[in-house]
């Protein structure tokens, strides 16, 4: 079965500050990896996705995140955090092995950013 | 930039009582999906359907549960009779093709059903 943890409930960084949202997955297999955002009273925005290649994966509004296998993790980043970053981000991961047909995401429960100016 | 819309935007109902929640899909995607998310806990998936068929479903989607695309452009999630423990936040998606799992998913902004 695959899962998704995002060990903190809760991020809070200082704008002009890098901030990192972290998330780390378990499969079977090998995973495909993505991130949400969301904002209030909106749907689950798509930043970006891990499917093969490149470990390093840059997205929507400046955001990148570092696929590292050893470590099975999937962390979000950017360099420099903005007031507007603030949201809730959902990780999610796919097990390219869950069988074919099989499209469902697995998501993490989510991690509040909170960037202060 | 097209996106999946849902309506409404929140339901109140009485325990018991049939619910139905809207969507619709971006127009040219051919696989949709309904999640939902237990406020405080994480989002589920609970069904995938691709050419008017169910193609997956979790053990949450169970008798209580259908789908369906009744004309080209909605696609609905039925609770036929529902239960306290059906609150939630319900999510639809939709993706262009299947393509394996590596499709991205583009998600609505949710319909918040209440059950009393």
């Amino acid at each position: 079965a695959q899962s998704v943890a995002q060990p903190e409930d809760q991020v809070n960084v200082a704008e002009g500050n890098p901030l990192t949202v972290k998330c780390t997955y378990s499969v079977s297999g090998n995973p495909y990896l993505f991130w949400y955002v969301q904002y209030p009273n909106r749907g689950l925005q798509f930043l970006l996705k891990y499917i093969t290649g490149d470990n390093l994966v840059k997205g929507s509004y400046g955001f990148e995140a570092e696929f590292n296998k050893s470590q099975t993790s999937f962390h979000l980043k950017k360099p420099s955090a903005l007031v507007s970053d603030s949201a809730l981000y959902f990780c999610a991961v796919r097990d390219i092995y869950s069988g074919a047909g099989s499209y469902q995401l697995t998501f993490g429960k989510g991690t509040k950013l909170s960037v202060i100016p | 930039e097209p996106e999946v819309t849902q309506t409404p935007s929140h339901q109140v109902t009485q325990m018991g009582q049939e619910v139905i929640l809207r969507c619709v899909p971006i127009s040219n995607h051919l696989y949709f999906y309904w999640y939902r998310q237990i406020l405080g806990q994480k989002v589920e998936f609970l069904v995938s359907f691709y050419n008017n068929e169910i193609s997956e479903k979790s053990e949450i989607f169970d008798d209580q549960f259908s789908v369906e695309r009744p004309d080209g452009s909605n696609f609905t999630l039925k609770i036929r009779s529902t239960k306290l423990e059906d609150s939630a936040m319900y999510f639809c998606a939709s993706s262009v093709q299947g393509l394996a799992g590596t499709d991205t998913q583009y998600f609505g902004p949710g319909t918040r059903l209440t059950v009393l």
